[in-house]
């Protein structure tokens, strides 16, 4: 089965650290989304891609977070500098957007990001 | 703009006992809609999904009926199991992703 894969599963660091987090797409994916999920405000949309492009990144903290898509089978999260407040499990997503429609959305396994 | 509100949990139910989630939408146009289940330490995997109204998504025993005339996709199961604790997300499909804040189900034996 496709599978989006997120590196690393789990990363502890410590406070001011730059952290970075990747997402293989599923192969053939356009859309690319990040999230963020702690048990205070559920699942957050940070940002997502289409077509390797930036369509929304208002769900993001601009002044520490930055998301790109280097090439299509990569996507990247990074926090510069990190902070305890940070901590939680980071999703990526992927689909393959068509006609306003999103066809094969799947999850990855998640980020376990944790900032001591 | 692309919303989905659904019901705030915890719920806590007994084995066998029938379940509903509420969930509605705010969206323009014709949305898909989903839900989603969230198991301990995993990511979200998609558990059923509506396309065009009055659709009814169905798995694993768990049914939810497109209403447009409601905006509603409530999810419901006649008798839940204690391996049905999670968390429910509904999520709808307009362009881009729109996931409600989950629901946190636990089945008591």
């Amino acid at each position: 089965d496709a599978r989006v894969t997120q590196t690393p599963r789990d990363k502890v660091t410590e406070m001011g650290q730059e952290v970075t987090m990747r997402c293989q797409p599923i192969l053939g994916h356009n859309t690319v989304f990040w999230y963020r999920q702690t048990m205070m405000q559920g699942l957050e949309l940070l940002a997502y891609f289409r077509n390797r492009a930036p369509l929304d990144d208002s769900g993001m903290p601009k002044d520490r977070f930055s998301a790109e898509m280097p090439d299509a089978t990569l996507a990247t999260l990074k926090i510069q500098p990190s902070e305890p407040r940070d901590s939680a499990v980071y999703f990526c997503a992927s689909g393959r957007h068509r006609e306003g429609q999103l066809y094969g959305y799947t999850f990855g396994s998640g980020t376990r990001l944790t900032v001591v | 703009g692309n919303s989905v509100t659904q019901m705030e949990g915890p719920v806590t139910l007994s084995e066998e006992a029938f379940l509903t989630i509420n969930c509605t939408y705010t969206a323009t146009g014709y949305p898909s809609l989903f839900w989603y289940v969230q198991y301990p330490g995993e990511g979200l995997q998609l558990l059923l999904k509506a396309t065009k109204a009055d659709d009814k998504g169905s798995n694993k025993g768990f049914e939810a009926t497109y209403r447009k005339e409601t905006t509603s996709f409530h999810l419901e199961k006649g008798s839940v199991q204690v391996s049905d604790s999670a968390v429910y997300f509904c999520a709808l499909n307009n362009n881009d992703m729109r996931f409600g804040a989950g629901t946190r189900l636990t089945v008591k034996p």
